[in-house]
């Protein structure tokens, strides 16, 4: 596709259930995002992938949240027993390396609900 | 460690008002600054960028100036129209050698443009 792809667009779920959040970044971009906006908390960081490098989980907010890509391309982030201060929106952000900067495609998130 | 402070929002003027949107860095590093911009029910994107100490980035009529003395980049326009109404993010990214880092987001500052 043209841009980052992410789905579910919205999810509601019951506190303690287990939600996948799939994002399929921009054909050939190497690095992935995770970011997490919640309402007056602006943009936090969850993980990134970089190529084959090992990826920086330094902001997962707990081991409840996971994330995994599969081949360098599509990415799945998994939150084991959600709790209500999950919901925000989950981003993900793709980039290629141009000209020696990074320019990062955003795509429109997925609008996590627990109740 | 690194991050962004930027001014709180919300911001409210008047079309062809002048604009400053405050920000503030601290890094470890020799950071690259940016800007991105969320239009109401889109994703984030890129807005102007600048990777070195006096470089100016312009976009859109929107111009940042890296300050490396006083560790700012302030989003200036000289006159907002209401398209330009949006949430504003600044960014900063420190990159180690050849290995680009992550980048780490100010809270976002929401701009609203009255005609």
């Amino acid at each position: 596709g043209a841009g980052v792809s992410q789905s579910p667009s919205n999810k509601v779920t019951e506190k303690g259930k287990d939600v996948e959040l799939r994002c399929d970044p921009i054909s050939g971009h190497t690095a992935l995002y995770w970011y997490r906006q919640s309402l007056g908390q602006g943009l936090e960081f969850l993980i990134y992938f970089q190529g084959n490098s090992a990826p920086d989980k330094s902001g997962l907010p707990s081991d409840r949240f996971s994330a995994e890509r599969t081949g360098g391309s599509v990415s799945t982030l998994t939150i084991q027993r959600t709790q209500q201060e999950d919901s925000a929106v989950y981003l993900c952000a793709s980039s290629l390396q141009d000209g020696g900067w990074e320019k990062l495609f955003f795509g429109s998130g997925t609008q996590l609900s627990v109740l | 460690g690194d991050s962004v402070t930027q001014m709180e929002g919300p911001v409210t003027l008047s079309e062809e008002a002048f604009l400053t949107i405050n920000c503030t860095y601290t890094a470890t590093g020799y950071p690259s600054l940016f800007w991105y911009v969320q239009y109401p029910g889109e994703g984030l994107q890129l807005l102007l960028k600048a990777t070195k100490a006096d470089d100016k980035g312009s976009n859109k009529g929107f111009e940042a100036t890296y300050r490396k003395e006083t560790t700012s980049f302030h989003l200036e326009k000289g006159s907002v129209q209401v398209s330009d109404s949006a949430v504003y993010f600044c960014a900063l990214r420190v990159d180690r050698g050849s290995t680009l880092g992550r980048l780490y987001f100010g809270r976002g500052t929401q701009l609203t443009v009255w005609p």
